[in-house]
């Protein structure tokens, strides 16, 4: 079993739609919880960290279970501008590394 | 400030030929990683360091090598590469320190190497 998993998808959905992502993570030592996106043939960069209380950008929002082991990233009123790869990222500390899932691909069309 | 920055930004290596990708970071960050992306997959994690004069193997570390030259520079070096090395290879780097529990720590890329080995 892969240490962080993601629903693959690909989610295709209309603009101005509320889509959820969820990533489940193996390790109950993980410490630390973040969001990044990939748009096509480009680096990943930060979208969100996920804090245990739920945190909230905008129109985007992540919520943490720990008890159930996983995170969830909620984009509401969808643009065409968020297509991209979503990527659940899981940090253990004592590790000193974090762990990627292989990521979700959002397509929002017209 | 730059950020992260790689070179070469593309490379068409022959079986069996050597090379060395570089990475620099300007942002004062105590780790930095290499990373392999496949198509369709997520990142997977070659080598890191955690700190200046450590480094350590990451999850798929066989048939590279890694130098931390000092704070600013890691490289990553394929001794003698192979068809399944055919990938795009991300340089990052953070402010993580080993053992600092709970710390959240943001990840900087650089732009990606992409690397076709024939």
């Amino acid at each position: 079993r892969k240490e962080v998993e993601q629903d693959p998808g690909p989610f295709n959905v209309p603009e101005g739609a509320t889509v959820a992502f969820n990533c489940t993570y193996s390790n109950s030592a993980s410490q630390s919880f973040f969001w990044y996106r990939q748009d096509c043939r480009k680096e990943p960069k930060l979208l969100m960290s996920v804090y245990s209380s739920g945190n909230e950008d905008g129109r985007f929002t992540a919520q943490l279970n720990r008890a159930s082991q996983y995170i969830s990233l909620l984009i509401r009123d969808s643009k065409l501008s968020d297509s991209a790869t979503y990527l659940c990222v899981v940090l253990r500390a004592n590790a000193g590394k974090s762990t990627f899932g292989d990521g979700t691909t959002l397509t929002v069309k017209p | 400030n730059a950020g992260v920055t790689q070179t070469p930004k593309f490379q068409v290596l022959k079986t069996g030929q050597s090379m060395t990708l570089q990475c620099a970071q300007d942002m004062n960050h105590n780790s930095m990683y290499w990373y392999r992306q496949d198509p369709g997959m997520g990142l997977r994690l070659i080598y890191y360091s955690a700190s200046e004069g450590t480094t350590d193997k990451g999850e798929v570390p066989n048939g590279y090598n890694v130098s931390r030259l000092n704070k600013r520079e890691f490289s990553l070096r394929l001794e003698s590469a192979a068809p399944s090395q055919t990938s795009v290879y991300f340089c990052a780097s953070s402010e993580a320190l080993r053992g600092l529990m709970g710390a959240a720590n943001e990840q900087f890329f650089g732009p990606g190497t992409r690397l076709t080995v024939l």
